[in-house]
């Protein structure tokens, strides 16, 4: 069965500090990949995606993921943490091979920013 | 930027209650999804509608639940008998596809609270 997990409940860096999200994924076609950031009380937000070609995808607010097939990995990763960044991060899973699209979510990994 | 709008933003009802929740889909998108969060837990799919008829259904979505594109703009979610475990938020999303690698846009949720 499909599944998404996020091994990090909860993670603490101080401001400036480099950040990485890990996130693995269970899923035997071609994944689609996404990371989404919650802030408290708001929807999610798309903060990039992958679908195919360069490994490495840029996304919006200064965070990237690469995608590590051998690992079955899709870790965000930011150089340098503001204090706006502290939300909660979800990766997720596209479903492809027939189904509508529907997203698998891992469980989340909220982030706190020390000033 | 267009969005996905949901209301009401707090919904409280009394259980045994029905209730529905609404949703405005980015205008130019034909697939409708329904997700959930309870209260610490990740984001789980309901339910997807396209081309006036759900494609895709998850075991969380059973009879109680019903979707709904009553005119060319909203997408509704109905619980005909609530119970206190549908207490959480409700996410509305649109896509302009359907399949696994097209980026679904999030409202801001209804949080449901079941008395």
């Amino acid at each position: 069965a499909q599944s998404v997990t996020q091994p990090d409940i909860h993670i603490t860096v101080s401001e400036g500090a480099s950040l990485e999200l890990r996130c693995n994924y269970s899923y035997g076609a071609t994944p689609y990949l996404f990371w989404y950031v919650q802030s408290p009380g708001q929807g999610l937000q798309l903060l990039l995606k992958y679908f195919s070609g360069d490994t490495l995808v840029q996304g919006i607010k200064g965070f990237e993921a690469e995608f590590k097939r051998s690992q079955s990995s899709f870790n965000l990763r930011k150089p340098s943490v503001h204090w706006s960044d502290a939300a909660e991060y979800f990766c997720a899973v596209g479903l492809s091979g027939g189904s509508q699209g529907n997203l698998i979510f891992g469980k989340g990994t909220k982030l706190s920013v020390k000033p | 930027e267009p969005e996905v709008t949901q209301t009401p933003s707090h919904q409280v009802t009394q259980m045994g209650q029905e209730v529905i929740l609404r949703c405005v889909p980015i205008s130019n998108h034909l697939y409708f999804y329904w997700y959930r969060q309870i209260l610490g837990q990740k984001v789980e799919f309901l339910v997807s509608f396209y081309n006036n008829e759900i494609s895709e259904k998850s075991e969380i979505f059973d009879d109680q639940f019903s979707v709904e594109r009553p005119d060319g703009s909203n997408f509704t979610l109905k619980i005909r008998s609530t119970k206190l475990e549908d207490s959480a938020m409700y996410f509305c999303a649109s896509t302009v596809g359907g399949f696994g690698n097209q980026p679904q846009h999030f409202g801001d949720g209804t949080r449901l609270s079941i008395l």
